[in-house]
């Protein structure tokens, strides 16, 4: 089953664009919205991580927007750069029910930023 | 330094030779899982394990096995490896904190070809 679908698969920006992954998701029960980076050669990493109760968070160039009703969240990267290159993984879960989350990894999206 | 180490990186193996890769976390952590890594798909849970002695079957477990008798480490056992076993895998821990959003840190992976 597919309970998470990311898009688009693959992206390429030019330095200095935004950047927008999005998420979907099926499952109600979710409750714990991150977003992990992956660089080739390395096991993800989490960026930033949403929670339910708000509609928007922001680290640095990062931001997470979640919309509950339609059960959508996305990453918005500001003044995208070389360095953000990499692949970039939703990855909802249940975080309140049972502390360690079981997490459904969406199925990735390849980030390109170009010079 | 805050790791969790894997070995081997990179395995290359016969159909049906029993393989094990090691993951070790140094964080005192109680949950564990494992992934295998596919392009298209995102990345699958295998097995987890919320603490010493206590593990279960994530979403792909067909093939595996795993134990854990300490903390600190979480084996991945491929008894008789076939060729749709090669993947990249991951090995994850996290605290477990009950109601709380527990971040998963990840391994460096292990790359494994099933010839």
């Amino acid at each position: 089953q597919q309970q998470v679908k990311q898009s688009p698969q693959s992206l390429i920006v030019q330095k200095g664009g935004i950047s927008i992954i999005n998420c979907a998701y099926e499952n109600t029960a979710f409750d714990y919205f991150p977003w992990y980076q992956q660089f080739p050669g390395k096991g993800p990493a989490l960026l930033i991580a949403i929670r339910p109760d708000v509609s928007e968070k922001k680290e640095g160039r990062f931001t997470i927007s979640f919309n509950k009703s339609a059960k959508q969240f996305s990453l918005h990267i500001m003044d995208s750069q070389p360095g953000d290159s990499a692949t970039y993984f939703c990855a909802p879960g249940e975080g309140q029910r049972q502390g360690a989350q079981k997490l459904v990894f969406g199925q990735g999206t390849r980030l390109t930023i170009n010079p | 330094e805050a790791q969790v180490t894997q070995n081997p990186r990179y395995l290359i193996t016969v159909t049906g030779k029993k393989l094990t890769v090691t993951c070790s976390q140094n964080m005192n952590h109680e949950y564990m899982s494992w992934y295998r890594q596919d392009p298209g798909l995102g990345l699958r849970q295998i097995y987890y394990s919320m603490n010493v002695e206590v593990t279960d079957k994530g979403d792909v477990p067909e093939g595996y096995k795993v134990s854990r008798k300490e903390k600190r480490n979480f084996p991945l056992i491929l008894e008789s490896p076939s060729p749709n076993q090669t993947s990249l895998y991951f090995c994850a821990s996290s605290t477990r904190e009950t109601h709380s959003y527990n971040e998963q840190f990840f391994g460096p992976g292990t790359r494994l070809t099933v010839l």
